[in-house]
């Protein structure tokens, strides 16, 4: 079955770039399927970041937009999130999850294990 | 966007037990919601999707029901491993909006 893990460094300092990306196996990003981000800030809620057809085609979270951007390789069977001028406010558990979809419906699963991003000099 | 709301925020209950979580948006919805759970240290665990769709190998005794603003998740005959935090999730427009979630813990 489909699996996900993301990789990355899990310290960044302020005013940095974010980059993490997370590596699909069992299955392909070429896939009719699309690939998201979400992040969950320590004790906190989930919020969703943005996410990436097979084409290239993003949709992004208007809280975020003009700091992200997702990408997608498919000779690596990968797709990769920056975010920008990071803050202690950006410290979260980053995931990356498939989404599934049936008919207009949508989910994410499966999600990866979740990688930590501490933002801190 | 739209506002995802969950009630209780917590709420203690014993193996064996019935419970009901709810959640609210701030717009309708139809039945683009769906709910997930997540124990500690690990990712979120897609239970149902369209409202009241359990994800296949999902135990038969979560149930969600619902449509337009006001949606629950019941678990019946509650089991150890069910505790845990239930969020919410609207899939109807981006940006997808999670609830703040419920946390089940043992009374």
């Amino acid at each position: 079955q489909v699996q996900l893990q993301e990789s990355g460094p899990g310290l960044v300092k302020p005013s940095g770039t974010l980059s993490l990306t997370c590596t699909v196996s069992g299955g392909s990003v070429s896939d009719t399927n699309w690939w998201t981000w979400v992040r969950q800030p320590p004790g906190k809620g989930l919020e969703w970041i943005g996410d990436i057809y097979h084409s290239g085609t993003t949709n992004y979270n208007p809280s975020l937009k003009t700091r992200v951007t997702i990408s997608i390789d498919k000779s690596k069977n990968q797709f990769s999130l920056n975010l920008t001028s990071v803050t202690a406010a950006d410290t979260a558990i980053y995931y990356c999850a498939r989404e599934g979809r049936n008919r207009a419906f949508s989910w994410f699963d499966p999600w990866g294990q979740g990688i930590l991003v501490t933002v801190s000099s | 966007d739209i506002h995802m709301t969950q009630s209780p925020s917590s709420l203690s209950a014993s193996v064996g037990d019935r419970v009901t979580i709810t959640c609210r948006a701030s717009q309708s919805i139809s039945n683009y919601l769906n709910w997930y759970q997540q124990t500690p240290g690990k990712a979120p665990k897609f239970l149902i999707y369209a409202a009241s769709s359990l994800q296949s190998g999902v135990p038969s005794r979560f149930s969600g029901s619902g449509s337009g603003t006001e949606f629950t998740l019941t678990i019946t005959s509650l089991q150890p491993e069910d505790f845990a935090t239930y969020y919410c999730q609207q899939n109807y427009i981006t940006p997808f909006t999670f609830g703040p979630g419920t946390k089940v813990d043992i009374k």
